[in-house]
């Protein structure tokens, strides 16, 4: 049974730095292209990057490009996002989610259960 | 980037059948997924490159559309398809979701 479980989430400051991870199972990891999505509290989704499976093409959404960082370790089979200079706009849920092809095209066949992280002072 | 439009909202009675729309800015050839989540769960996988089953989805759920309009329809719907549904598109960076249709069930 594929899983991926993410952590790291929590309150933070704005302007301070977050790491989240993810951790996955049931598959094999350095098979994959993953990505991180995050959902608001308005519940509008946003796809922020990916990686491919292993680790040496990272791919950005414009606007977040500058501030996060996405990267994995195979070895361990876990995804993590770097967030740094947080704002309160980033507050959300972010997901982590496993990519499948079809022809040179992806979706998310598979979703973590989120971890929220809450941008406040 | 590609704007995703879906309608809010629809209300169905158990039984019927449903079409919720997603209407793309520009053409997003077929690469247009849909996803269902529940309240306080993560999205899950419902149809794929607009009209593929995703594996172990009902065949009550079907995809059609290709350029800029698209459909989800269940039918019959049941009452725990009561969710919310999300068109996602992959042809144009950056990957853009819609903004979800909330299903009710009367």
């Amino acid at each position: 049974e594929v899983q991926l479980v993410e952590s790291g989430g929590g309150l933070v400051q704005p302007g301070a730095s977050l790491k989240l991870s993810c951790v996955a199972s049931g598959f094999t990891f350095s098979d994959y292209w993953m990505s991180w999505v995050r959902q608001t509290p308005g519940k509008t989704m946003e796809w922020i990057g990916d990686i491919k499976y292993d680790g040496s093409y990272t791919n950005y959404a414009p606007s977040l490009k500058n501030r996060f960082t996405i990267s994995r370790d195979n070895a361990k089979s876990t995804l993590y996002l770097q967030m740094s200079n947080v704002r309160s706009e980033d507050t959300a849920t972010y997901y982590c989610t496993r990519e499948a092809y079809y022809g040179y095209k992806s979706y998310f066949d598979y979703w973590g259960q989120g971890v929220m992280v809450t941008v406040s002072s | 980037d590609t704007v995703l439009t879906q309608s809010p909202a629809l209300a169905v009675s158990p039984g019927e059948r449903v079409s919720i729309s997603c209407r793309a800015s520009e053409g997003v050839n077929s690469y247009m997924h849909w996803y269902q989540q529940k309240p306080g769960q993560q999205p899950k996988l419902l149809i794929y490159k607009a009209s593929n089953l995703a594996s172990g989805v009902p065949a009550r759920f079907s995809g059609s559309g290709s350029g800029t309009d698209f459909t989800l329809t269940i039918d019959p719907v049941e009452a725990d398809d009561t969710a919310t549904y999300f068109c996602q598109q992959s042809w144009n960076d950056p990957r853009t979701f819609g903004g979800g249709t909330k299903l009710e069930l009367k």
